[in-house]
Parts: C-alpha cells; sequence; structure tokens
C-alpha cells in the first residue's frame, strides 16, 4: 500500500518569502507524484508532476518540486510567494505501474499574509 | 471547455433522505472517481470506476452507492443520509493509459450539509 504525509497543515508566510511545504510518501514500488492545488471553493487541479527523467519540476507560475528517492520526499518549494499563491496544496501519489488508484495527502493550507 | 460538471453544487438533507449526486465529463476519460473532502483528512476515495460498466469500493464506501451510467457520467447515491456524511463531495476523471499517467481532472465540487 502507497502512503502519503504532509507535515503541516498550514503554512504561513509573507508576501514574497520563500516558502516549502513538505511532503513525504511510502511505497514499495516505483511510483509517479504530482502537487495539485485547491483555490478556494474550486476543485483540485494539476500544479506539477513527476514522472521520470529530471528530479526536478517546474510548474509554470514558479513553483519547483524535487524528487528525491533516497529520503521518498516530494517537497514543494517558491522563492517568492505572491497573494494570489494562497490555496490549500495536496501532495499525491501514483503506481507507474498502471494502476488507477492515486493517494492524497491531507493538504497543507498556505496563507500568504499581505 | 466544460470538463468535470458537477449537480448540485450546494445541498441540505435531513437525516434519512436520499440523494444522488450527478458528474458528467467530456474528456473520453476512461476512469471516475468520487472523494469526500473533510476538514485535516485531505481526500477520499469512495468509489471508482475504471471503465463504464464497472464500479470498485475506494477507501470509505459505506453508506453510498454508485453507478457508471455510461462513459460520461458517473453518479453517487445516498440512499439514507447520515450527518456523517456532511461533507465536500468531488468527482474526478482520468485517462489510465501509459502516455495519460492518470493525472486526475476534478469537478468543483458538491458541497453537502446533512441535519
Amino acid at each position: 500500500a502507497q502512503s502519503v504525509t504532509q507535515l503541516d497543515s498550514q503554512v504561513p508566510v509573507f508576501e514574497e518569502a520563500p516558502v516549502e511545504l513538505r511532503c513525504n510518501y511510502s511505497s514499495s514500488v516505483s511510483v509517479y507524484l504530482f502537487w495539485y492545488v485547491q483555490y478556494p471553493n474550486q476543485g483540485l487541479q494539476l500544479l506539477l508532476k513527476y514522472l521520470s527523467g529530471s528530479t526536478l519540476v517546474k510548474s509554470i507560475n514558479g513553483f519547483e518540486a524535487e524528487f528525491n528517492k533516497s529520503q521518498t520526499s516530494f517537497h514543494l518549494r517558491k522563492p517568492s510567494v505572491h497573494i494570489s499563491d494562497t490555496a490549500e496544496y495536496f501532495c499525491a501519489v501514483s503506481d507507474s505501474g498502471g494502476y488507477q488508484k492515486v493517494t492524497f495527502g491531507t493538504g497543507t493550507k498556505l496563507q500568504v499574509i499581505p | 471547455n466544460a470538463g468535470v460538471t458537477q449537480t448540485p453544487k450546494f445541498q441540505v438533507l435531513k437525516t434519512g433522505q436520499s440523494m444522488t449526486l450527478q458528474c458528467a465529463q467530456d474528456m473520453n476519460h476512461n476512469s471516475m472517481y468520487w472523494y469526500r473532502q473533510d476538514p485535516g483528512m485531505g481526500l477520499r476515495l469512495i468509489y471508482y470506476s475504471a471503465s463504464e460498466g464497472t464500479t470498485d469500493k475506494g477507501e470509505v464506501p459505506n453508506g453510498y452507492n454508485v453507478s457508471r451510467l455510461n462513459k460520461r457520467e458517473f453518479s453517487l447515491r445516498l440512499e439514507s443520509a447520515a450527518p456523517s456524511q456532511t461533507s465536500v463531495y468531488f468527482c474526478a476523471s482520468s485517462l489510465t493509459t501509459s502516455e495519460a499517467k492518470n493525472i486526475q481532472y476534478f469537478g468543483a465540487g458538491t458541497r453537502l450539509s446533512v441535519l
């Protein structure tokens, strides 16, 4: 069975400061890793993904995450946050063997303070 | 692009009442899912359907039934609503091919209160 742990339920950060949202996973097989973002009163949408190849993946709005196999982590970072980044962020893992199930973490609420 | 459409957006029920949450996708995805989202618990899978005509239980199926009506539509039914089913319900769909990698697309959610 696979699992995802997001260690922080809430992360307050001042505007233009850097942020890191932590994610650790557990799986006995090769995995795909995802970060989804949920803006208030909306559904989740894909922010970025690691499937294979380069361990550093980036989104179009400045977020990046690095797959670290030895530490089983996939932390999300942004060097300078904006008010518009206020949202809840979910880390997720999927078995790369083709099974349909995706396991989500419990989410981290990012609160950007003006 | 409509994507994944859920109806209704809001619903209030009394204990014991029944209702069906509707979900439709227009992306020709083979897999569809129902999740519930509760504070501090993230998303928990209720049921999923890997293809038209098949459904399987997820993590929290008790008290729910589903129907994969066709490739586009996947409904979730509460036969006798209980206060513990107060939650936000999300439908999602995905294409589970080696190219698509099971990236999930979500609807906007249904906010359900059971009194």
